[in-house]
């Protein structure tokens, strides 16, 4: 059974620092990796997906890699702002049918300013 | 496009209520999903549908019923409540064409009491 893990659990950075978040799998026969965004009280944002082909993606600040073979994969946030501040998830998917998720518990963000 | 929506945001039920939890999606995806939230442990998926008349069973399906009538309606049926199932329901929707990069709704907080 697929398992997914999130360290840190929680983390705190002053504004301006750049950060790494980490995800690791046990099943590397993944088809794709999603990082989401979740803000309290909120639902998911959906930041960055990776198909299990590719190794990186970008977005604006972030960067999200994905080495299958290790079962990891890092999301990069560059000059963090306190509005980045929110809980940050990771789930994989098995499959290219309808690839159900299986998400790690999240990473909570503090940015102070 | 609104993408995905769920009613209502919050509710309260007594013990042993029944009640209807709704998400509609209107960006013509086949594939739908219910997952749960619970603090500290993550997101598990309740029932999937791969498409109208098709649904599935996931991780935690007791005490829930779904259907789906239409490619845009996918609701969740909770019979005889528990204080079990206080959490907060996320629906959520993707598509092939789209590598199943999934889109999350904004979410139901239930309290069963």
């Amino acid at each position: 059974k697929q398992e997914v893990t999130q360290i840190p659990a929680a983390l705190s950075v002053p504004e301006g620092e750049n950060l790494v978040l980490n995800c690791s799998f046990t099943d590397s026969a993944i088809y794709n990796l999603q990082w989401f965004r979740q803000d309290p009280g909120k639902g998911l944002t959906s930041l960055l997906l990776i198909q299990s082909s590719q190794r990186e993606q970008t977005s604006g600040r972030l960067n999200a890699s994905l080495d299958k073979s290790s079962g990891r994969s890092t999301l990069y946030i560059a000059a963090s702002q306190p509005g980045d501040s929110a809980t940050y998830l990771c789930a994989v998917s098995e499959n290219s049918g309808y690839s159900t998720l299986t998400f790690g518990k999240g990473t909570m963000l503090l940015v102070s300013p | 496009n609104a993408g995905v929506t769920q009613t209502p945001k919050f509710r309260i039920l007594k013990i042993g209520q029944s009640m209807t939890l709704q998400c509609a999606q209107d960006m013509n995806h086949n594939y739908m999903y219910w997952y749960r939230q619970d603090p500290g442990m993550g997101l598990k998926l309740i029932y999937y549908s791969v498409g109208a008349g098709i649904t599935d069973k996931g991780e935690v399906p007791n005490g829930y019923n779904v259907s789906r009538s239409t490619t845009e309606d996918f609701p969740l049926r909770l019979e005889l409540a528990a204080p079990s199932q206080t959490s907060v329901y996320f629906c959520a929707s993707s598509s092939a064409g789209t590598y199943n990069e999934q889109f999350f709704g904004p979410g139901t907080r239930l309290t069963v009491l």
